[in-house]
């Protein structure tokens, strides 16, 4: 029962490469969200998916992109990273509105 | 946007001491959860809240749902080495896109 599947685990990238993270899960939820994870500043939420085919912003988009490939999958790519991105980026997933939102285990990205 | 304010932002206790910390709210949420993250985990859910008033146990863990549906409250009974952790509030209102506010959380340290 694998759950929500992040890769990769950890990731080092030079100023302005560009990258995907992966998020998969198997729990046949709806809903799939991307946050970062900052010191001293809790989880914020960068983009989501409120169910197949529709995507929205969050509290920090800027810098990033997503696309719900299907009801599974659901990535989130840097075009040109910066410092600034440089952060704990957790993939979760959930049935729908007020249910339980369940996590993957994160991506560690450092940018250069 | 609403801001969540968890308190305390860490705590040092001794093993075997009980353990209050809490959350609130500009504003009001239909549902609470409560997550603990180990280190270079993703947040694991402990409990959710769907009603003003009700009280929850997990365990050695219990949480409240405010009575003004502005705050939540989750408690810690005789603490063990395995309860270090962060502790993150989140809280969600119908209608307000999807999407969990969290909370910045509350770093517990036990000391044996």
């Amino acid at each position: 029962n694998a759950g929500v599947t992040q890769t990769p685990k950890f990731q080092v990238l030079k100023t302005g490469q560009s990258m995907t993270l992966q998020c998969a899960q198997d729990m046949n939820h709806n809903s799939m969200y991307w946050y970062r994870q900052d010191p001293g500043m809790g989880l914020r939420l960068i983009y989501y998916s409120a169910s197949e085919g529709t995507t929205d912003k969050g509290e920090v988009p800027n810098g990033y992109n997503v696309s719900r490939l299907n009801k599974r999958e659901f990535s989130l790519r840097l075009e040109s990273a910066a410092p600034s991105q440089t952060s704990v980026y957790f993939c979760a997933s959930r049935t729908g509105v007020n249910e339980k939102l369940f996590f993957g285990s994160g991506t560690q990205l450092s940018v250069l | 946007g609403q801001q969540l304010n968890q308190s305390p932002q860490s705590m040092f206790i001794q093993e075997g001491e009980d353990v209050s910390m809490n959350c609130t709210s500009s504003s009001i949420f239909n549902t609470w959860l409560w997550y603990k993250q180990d280190p270079g985990e993703g947040p694991v859910l402990l409990i959710a809240l769907y009603k003003a008033g009700e009280l929850t146990s997990n365990g050695r863990l219990t949480a409240q749902f405010g009575i003004t549906r502005k705050d939540s409250f989750l408690n810690i009974s005789a603490s063990i080495p395995s309860d270090v952790g962060i502790y993150f509030c989140a809280g969600e209102l119908t209608g307000g896109g999807n999407k969990l506010t969290f909370g910045t959380g509350t770093q517990l340290k036990v000391e044996l």
